[in-house]
Parts: structure tokens; sequence; C-alpha cells
């Protein structure tokens, strides 16, 4: 079948510090890998998406590469800011039509 | 930037009683979703919709739960007789392809409270 693990969390992190928030998938076929962020009060924004094996997606410092070999798509970020403060969501999908979340890891940031 | 808007924001309801969360995806958008999340678990897909046609949903969106397009830019989700377990956020999200290479586009939320 089709799922996503993410790291438990909460992660709590020193403004500038080194992000990793580990993902790991099963999935049938070849899916196409996401990240969304979730900031208080708000909806699942897309982050970066990757959609086929060594691709590297990337946005606002945060990057991700797809790791067939390991089936892990890891988000990391060199240097975290207070506004990186979020819940943030692995998800895949195999053909575009439902898409399979990971449990969330929440993410403060402090100064 | 475009964006999926969902309606109310909140929603407080008594068990038995039918409750309807509205969607307005992005206006360009064919394809439509729904998906909810239970306090502190998953996101968990519930309806997928094209061409005015469920075209998959999961073993949770059973006889109580139906959608439609009434209109064209509204996009509902109707809860016929709400149970306590119902409680949950609402997404409603819209996508341009479908395809696997392409997001899902995501509104903020609905969050129902059923007493």
């Amino acid at each position: 079948g089709n799922s996503v693990t993410q790291m438990e969390g909460p992660v709590t992190l020193s403004e500038e510090a080194f992000l990793t928030i580990n993902c790991t998938y099963t999935a049938t076929g070849y899916p196409s890998l996401f990240w969304y962020v979730q900031y208080p009060g708000e909806g699942l924004q897309l982050l970066l998406k990757a959609t086929k094996a060594d691709d590297k997606g990337s946005n606002k410092g945060f990057e991700a590469t797809y790791r067939k070999e390991t089936t892990s798509f890891h988000l990391e970020k060199g240097s975290v800011q207070v506004s990186d403060s979020a819940v943030y969501f692995c998800a895949l999908t195999p053909t575009g039509n439902q898409f399979y979340f990971g449990t969330g890891t929440s993410l403060t940031v402090i100064p | 930037e475009p964006e999926v808007t969902q309606t109310p924001s909140h929603q407080v309801t008594q068990m038995g009683q039918e409750v309807i969360l509205r969607c307005v995806p992005i206006s360009n958008h064919l394809y439509f979703y729904w998906y909810r999340q239970i306090l502190g678990q998953k996101v968990e897909f519930l309806v997928s919709f094209y061409n005015n046609e469920i075209s998959e949903k999961s073993e949770i969106f059973d006889d109580q739960f139906s959608v439609e397009r009434p209109d064209g830019s509204n996009f509902t989700l109707k809860i016929r007789s709400t149970k306590l377990e119902d409680s949950a956020m609402y997404f409603c999200a819209s996508s341009d392809s479908g395809t696997a290479n392409q997001p899902q586009h995501f509104g903020d939320g609905t969050r129902l409270s059923i007493l």
C-alpha cells in the first residue's frame, strides 16, 4: 500500500540552526513526493515537490531529494528563521488523485 | 496568487444534524478533493471529483457523505446525519490536471465541531 512516515515532533531549534525533518515512504509504482507547510490558523501550502528519482525540490531555502534507493524525501534547510515555525507534512501521490500524508512535524524556531 | 476558499471557517452542529461545507476551488481547476484531519491524526483523503462525478473515494466516505458542484464555482461536502466522530478539520483542494506531477492546492479548512 501507500504510506508516509515522518519523524516525530515537536522539533525546537534556535534561529540559524540546521534543520532536517525525516520522511520515508512506501508506495506502489513511482509516486510524486511533496512537502507541504501549515502555518498557524492556515491551510496546507505547497513548499516543494519532486516527481522522479534523484529530483531535488527546493523553495525558500528548503530542499528535499527524492531517493528511490532509500525511499526517502528528507526536508532540509541550512539556516532556519523564526518565521519558519509551522507544521511540515510530507506527502505522496501515485496517480495525482489521492494524496497520502504523514502525521506532520511541528517546528518551533526560537530567537 | 489564486486561492481555494472555504466557508465557514468554523461550524458547530448538533449530533444528527446535516451540515454542508462549502469550497470555491481555483477558477481554472477541474479536479476537486476533500480531506479531513481529526485532531492529532493524519490528513486523510475522502473523495475526488471530476467532470461532475466522483472519481475515487475512501472507506471513510460512506453513505452519510455526498459531494456536489451546484454551479460553476462552488464545490460542497454534505454530511447527512453528523456523528461525534465527524468532528475534524475538513480541507478542500483543487488541481488543474489531476496528474501526479502537479500539486493539489488546499484551502484553509473548516473546523467542524459536533456536539
